[in-house]
């Protein structure tokens, strides 16, 4: 068990447009979900944390209006880039950490590769 | 910021044990340390986590020195499909959740 799904694993968008991303953990409820970024040769940054029926918070830098998550129930939360400029083409990934576990270890979707053209 | 350091790379032969170190010398009582590692453009899997006392599982063991200050990964029989970025992590409280911050990691390379 612990599988999480994102959809699409890959888009390409247009500059301005706004792409929506999916995370699921398909097998267990998730307590809290996160949201990473990765650009190429570099580590995962930690962008956002999302409880269910909460509001997320935000690292240091990202910003909140840009970048939009929706965490509606405890399988699924959702990530949107708005106004997507080139600069944002990047490989995003998310995590769950599962509700039922006293260590809360997060387990990771496969990634969403974005490229803004 | 990350709260361990890790070579920036190493290589081992295939079928020897691989050994990955990690400095975590800031780790505070209750923190856990989690490994995880990344094959190419795909998200980080879990490996193994602990607290103070060493671990194994079915992928690897986990040595933790008895003051935490460090960690050693061990592989004990590596593949050619375990050549990937590997990452220590120490697991914080923050904002109030459990985060995990990811450092640089070690690119490990298993050769043929």
């Amino acid at each position: 068990g612990a599988v999480v799904s994102q959809h699409p694993s890959w888009v390409i968008c247009k500059s301005g447009t706004s792409v929506k991303i999916e995370c699921r953990s398909l097998d267990f409820q998730a307590t809290t979900m996160f949201w990473y970024r990765q650009f190429p040769k570099q580590s995962l940054m930690l962008m956002a944390t999302s409880n269910e029926g909460s509001k997320a918070t935000y690292e240091q830098g990202v910003e909140k209006d840009k970048f939009l998550i929706n965490h509606a129930s405890l399988t699924l939360s959702t990530l949107t880039v708005t106004s997507a400029h080139p600069e944002d083409s990047s490989f995003y990934i998310c995590s769950a950490s599962r509700r039922d576990r006293v260590t809360y270890e997060q387990y990771f979707g496969p990634g969403t590769r974005l490229t803004v053209t | 910021d990350a709260k361990t350091t890790q070579p920036t790379s190493m290589d081992c032969a295939e079928g020897r044990a691989a050994n990955l170190p990690c400095n975590h010398s800031t780790i505070s009582g209750n923190e856990y340390v989690y490994w995880y590692r990344q094959i190419h453009s795909q998200g980080p899997q879990y490996i193994i986590h602990g607290l103070k006392n060493n671990e194994t599982n079915e992928m690897a063991s986990l040595i933790i020195t008895e003051d935490r200050k460090s960690s050693t990964l061990i592989l004990p029989h590596a593949t050619l499909r375990d050549t990937a970025v590997y990452y220590c992590i120490v697991r914080l409280w923050m904002d109030s959740s459990y985060k995990l911050i990811f450092g640089s990691g070690t690119r490990l390379l298993v050769r043929p």
